[in-house]
């Protein structure tokens, strides 16, 4: 069964503090794995799309990583503005579009 | 260039009412998906639709849940009979080909069953 585990569950960093957030996943051969930001009572934004083991992307002070058994979304110099919930799906092969999401991690940064 | 519209924002129901939530694509957007978010749980699949055709439902309900995609207007999550345990955030995101592109995600509806 295809599933995606993220950690940690909540995570509270000072401003400025680095850190990285774990997604591992297991699927029956993945097409794309998906980061998404939610902010409270609003839908998921979307952040990377990474689709081979070894691929990076970068936007601003986020950094997303992959490898055939997981993916990490490194966090330069965070600020209060990055607290969010950090979402992150895989698509598998012949699924359609579908994305399997984990649990999420709750990212809070303080000033 | 508005994103993905979902209406109401917040829809109260009591048990064994219907609820249908709405749901209008990006513009360009032929592929809508549905995801429900259970209070501390992740998003699930729920359906994935395109126009007037259901592609893939396997994360539907077997029963009382519904899903519908017409020619002309939004897309339609409908629940008849709704239970508590239907109480959940229904977010609705569209695509412009389907697989291997990202979803852009409207801001969900609020489901409170009484």
């Amino acid at each position: 069964e295809d599933q995606v585990t993220q950690s940690p569950e909540a995570l509270r960093l000072q401003e400025g503090e680095s850190s990285s957030l774990n997604c591992s996943y297991t699927v029956s051969g993945l097409r794309g794995l998906f980061w998404y930001r939610q902010d409270p009572g609003k839908g998921p934004e979307f952040l990377f799309t990474l689709y081979s083991a070894g691929e990076e992307k970068e936007k601003e002070r986020l950094k997303a990583t992959l490898t055939k058994k997981e993916s990490f979304l490194h966090i330069t110099a965070p600020k209060p503005e990055d607290s969010a919930t950090y979402l992150c799906a895989v698509q598998a092969q012949n699924q359609g579009g579908k994305l399997i999401f984990g649990q999420g991690t709750e990212l809070s940064v303080k000033p | 260039n508005a994103g993905v519209m979902q209406n109401p924002r917040h829809l109260v129901r009591r048990r064994g009412q219907e609820a249908r939530l709405r749901c209008s694509p990006m513009k360009g957007h032929s592929h809508v998906y549905w995801y429900r978010q259970l209070p501390e749980e992740g998003l699930k699949f729920m359906v994935y639709l395109q126009k007037e055709n259901i592609i893939d439902e396997s994360g539907m309900p077997k029963e009382r849940f519904s899903a519908e995609f017409p020619k002309e207007g939004p897309s339609i999550l409908r629940i008849q009979q709704v239970v508590r345990g239907d109480s959940a955030a229904y977010f609705c995101a569209s695509g412009r080909s389907g697989p291997n592109e990202k979803l852009f995600f409207g801001s969900g509806t609020q489901l409170s069953v009484l």
